[in-house]
């Protein structure tokens, strides 16, 4: 399997643009979670999705943030307007059914946003 | 408020040395304890524990898990240059049951 898949590796934009970010879950799992990693916070749930469906957002920091899941193979997280306080690497990560929320989660590498 | 706490923030050690990494939670409905390695990308998985006093070890990495003390600690013997890396604690439950991270603690091995 490729692992999980996310798109762009590298976003350097500027405030007020809108930014979106690409992850494509592996084959098979029911969970997907997006996290954003900062040197000040760690890792940081935003929101993760059961069977396409959200089940938790509460981590997402304000409106400006939404994610989809239109089908099991595809997530967005958009931010807009973004803000140089939004620079951080957002990890999406998958797992399957046996694992659940709480188990082990498989990390794709990340996209590194820098919003100037 | 859930809280991972991961002790020590940064460790610095040489080729061949031992080293425990701490990792202590507040956490309601415990469910999962899992230690993540992280090098320049992904998190990778490494344990996850469930159970107090079992340890569970792979090659020279082991891990053991407390309940009681509301603890895990991750061993490593014979460190090598490739095990530098922020090694990273989680814990599953919560009133979301979802996992929380800790800040991680960060690794150098030296030759």
């Amino acid at each position: 399997d490729a692992g999980v898949i996310q798109s762009p590796r590298h976003e350097v934009t500027e405030m007020g643009q809108e930014v979106t970010l690409r992850c494509k879950p592996i084959s098979g799992h029911d969970y997907l979670f997006w996290y954003r990693q900062t040197m000040m916070r760690g890792l940081e749930l935003l929101i993760y999705f059961n069977n396409n469906v959200p089940i938790d957002d509460s981590g997402m920091p304000e409106d400006r943030f939404s994610a989809k899941m239109p089908n099991a193979s595809f997530s967005t997280l958009k931010i807009q307007p973004s803000e140089p306080r939004d620079s951080a690497v957002y990890f999406c990560a998958s797992s399957p059914r046996t694992s659940g929320n709480t188990g082990e989660l498989f990390f794709g590498e990340g996209s590194r946003l820098t919003v100037l | 408020e859930d809280k991972v706490v991961q002790s020590p923030l940064s460790l610095v050690v040489h080729e061949g040395d031992t080293v425990t990494l701490n990792c202590s939670y507040e956490v309601t409905n415990f469910r999962s304890l899992l230690w993540y390695k992280q090098e320049k990308k992904a998190p990778t998985f490494l344990f996850m524990l469930t159970s107090s006093g079992i340890e569970k070890k792979s090659g020279r990495l082991s891990s053991i898990l407390d309940k009681k003390e509301l603890s895990s600690i991750l061993n490593i013997t014979a460190t090598q240059t490739g095990d530098s890396a922020i090694y990273l604690c989680a814990v599953g439950g919560g009133s979301n049951y979802k996992l929380t991270f800790g800040k991680g603690t960060l690794l150098t091995v030296n030759p």
